[in-house]
């Protein structure tokens, strides 16, 4: 399935380490989305871009950087990363009818050494 | 309280058995409704959307009681092909962005 996919799907970096991930949807949507999933915790929203402009940063540190240069393309530019931000990183993509399905990506797990 | 609360899990159950998830949400302005599934080392999936009369796809029954801010789905007959994490999802009216549970795993055992 190619809907929505996302590279690397795995990365190993260390706290000085600057690395981008990268999600592209091929389905026409507007809406894109960076969710991070860690271990027994909820999907947490992290950034929301509408039509290439940022709708919500849902207060994520600025260690991480989005970047949307068009309806397509999202990235997540990481710097200074800690351990405690190794996680899975989803990008999802939704449709202009706000039907509340999220298309997800395979996501990108991280490991900060 | 946290915005959506799930059973912990997991719930081990043998093929064919009846398993039910709850779920509840401490906003009431929430307008939509939603089961997502996500299987081992993979993305969430829409399972199916929830509406106040209850709906039903196959084997799986999902009900909203507003009142009580609660939200559940029943699998009926489970199949080894059901064990995956069931994530409840709640979405604000006018709000572009859904709020995940932490999901309840399932294990479904010959």
């Amino acid at each position: 399935e190619t809907g929505v996919t996302q590279t690397p799907r795995h990365l190993v970096m260390g706290m000085t380490n600057k690395k981008s991930l990268k999600c592209e949807q091929h389905l026409g949507h507007n809406a894109m989305y960076w969710y991070k999933q860690s271990a027994k915790k909820p999907l947490e929203l992290m950034f929301v871009y509408n039509f290439k402009e940022q709708t919500e940063n849902n207060s994520v540190p600025s260690r991480f950087s989005p970047e949307c240069p068009n309806s397509s393309h999202l990235f997540l530019h990481l710097h200074t990363l800690q351990p405690e931000d190794s996680a899975l990183y989803l990008c999802a993509s939704s449709p202009p009818a706000d039907t509340g399905e999220l298309f997800f990506g395979e996501g990108s797990r991280l490991t900060v050494l | 309280r946290k915005e959506v609360e799930q059973d912990p899990g997991p719930f081990n159950v043998p093929e064919g058995a009846t398993v039910a998830f709850n779920c509840t949400y401490s906003n009431s302005a929430s307008q939509s409704f939603f089961w997502y599934r996500q299987d081992c080392r993979k993305e969430p999936k829409l399972l199916m959307s929830v509406y106040s009369s209850g709906n039903e796809d196959g084997r799986f029954t999902a009900q909203l009681n507003r009142a009580s801010q609660y939200i559940s789905l029943l699998i009926r007959d489970s199949k080894l092909s059901d064990s995956a994490t069931y994530l409840c999802v709640v979405n604000r009216e006018g709000y572009s962005t859904l709020t995940f549970g932490k999901g309840t795993m399932l294990l479904v055992s010959p």
